[in-house]
């Protein structure tokens, strides 16, 4: 079974300013997948990134990086120059080795980006 | 490329009907996998269909069915809806289930009163 846990209910960031998001992961698992979604107030669940469990590098997507420590079983999501935009829910989530199309979503954090 | 499609997009009931939802994944994505999301449980796996066969389930009641056509649209329906079921229903799309990336809907708002 697999388990993710969301420890920031909600995160405020200047506008400009660099912000990560927590998250930590459970599973026995060799094999698996890290991604981080965000869900703005419209509903749309929006992929940002992905991280393999044998990746050796931390994924980055233009803004987004994510930063993997497998050891410590977290992949913390980190957005560089926040924008206005970024405010929103986002989710990490995680698929075991064998878990055909099954994403297991850890509770959220909620971003909001002050001017 | 179309992104994944949902219909409908808002839907009320009221309990003790069912309901069907459906999607269209994405051309040439061959898997779809359903999420349900509420404010108390947050999201939850339903199910997940390859290839018309169902390869992976949640822990829903049985009152959840789904299918998946020859052209990998997918259809959940719900049974003897109750108000419990409300809900934001998310289907997600990838090429193999096992992917990088899994694209999700735009989500069926369901409302049970």
């Amino acid at each position: 079974a697999q388990k993710i846990t969301q420890t920031q209910p909600g995160m405020f960031v200047q506008e400009k300013e660099a912000v990560t998001l927590d998250c930590t992961y459970d599973t026995s698992d060799q094999s698996y997948g890290l991604f981080w979604y965000k869900q703005p107030s419209s509903g749309e669940m929006i992929f940002l990134i992905y991280q393999g469990s044998y990746d050796e590098q931390n994924a980055t997507e233009g803004r987004y990086s994510l930063n993997f420590q497998k050891a410590r079983k977290s992949a913390n999501l980190v957005i560089s120059a926040s924008q206005l935009g970024d405010s929103a829910m986002y989710f990490c989530a995680m698929r075991g080795g064998t878990s055909y199309g099954k994403l297991t979503f850890g509770q959220g954090t909620i971003l909001t980006v002050h001017p | 490329k179309a992104g994944v499609t949902q219909t409908p997009r808002y839907l009320i009931k009221t309990r003790g009907q069912q309901v069907t939802l459906s999607c269209s994944p994405i051309s040439g994505h061959r898997s779809v996998s359903w999420y349900q999301q509420t404010p108390g449980q947050g999201l939850q796996f339903l199910f997940e269909y390859f290839s018309e066969t169902q390869r992976n389930k949640g822990n829903f009641p049985g009152r959840f069915s789904g299918r998946q056509f020859s052209n990998s649209r997918s259809e959940m329906n719900v049974s003897t809806l109750e108000l419990g079921d409300s809900a934001l229903y998310l289907c997600a799309s990838s090429i193999s289930g096992y992917d990088n990336e899994q694209f999700f809907g735009p989500g069926t708002r369901l409302t049970v009163l």
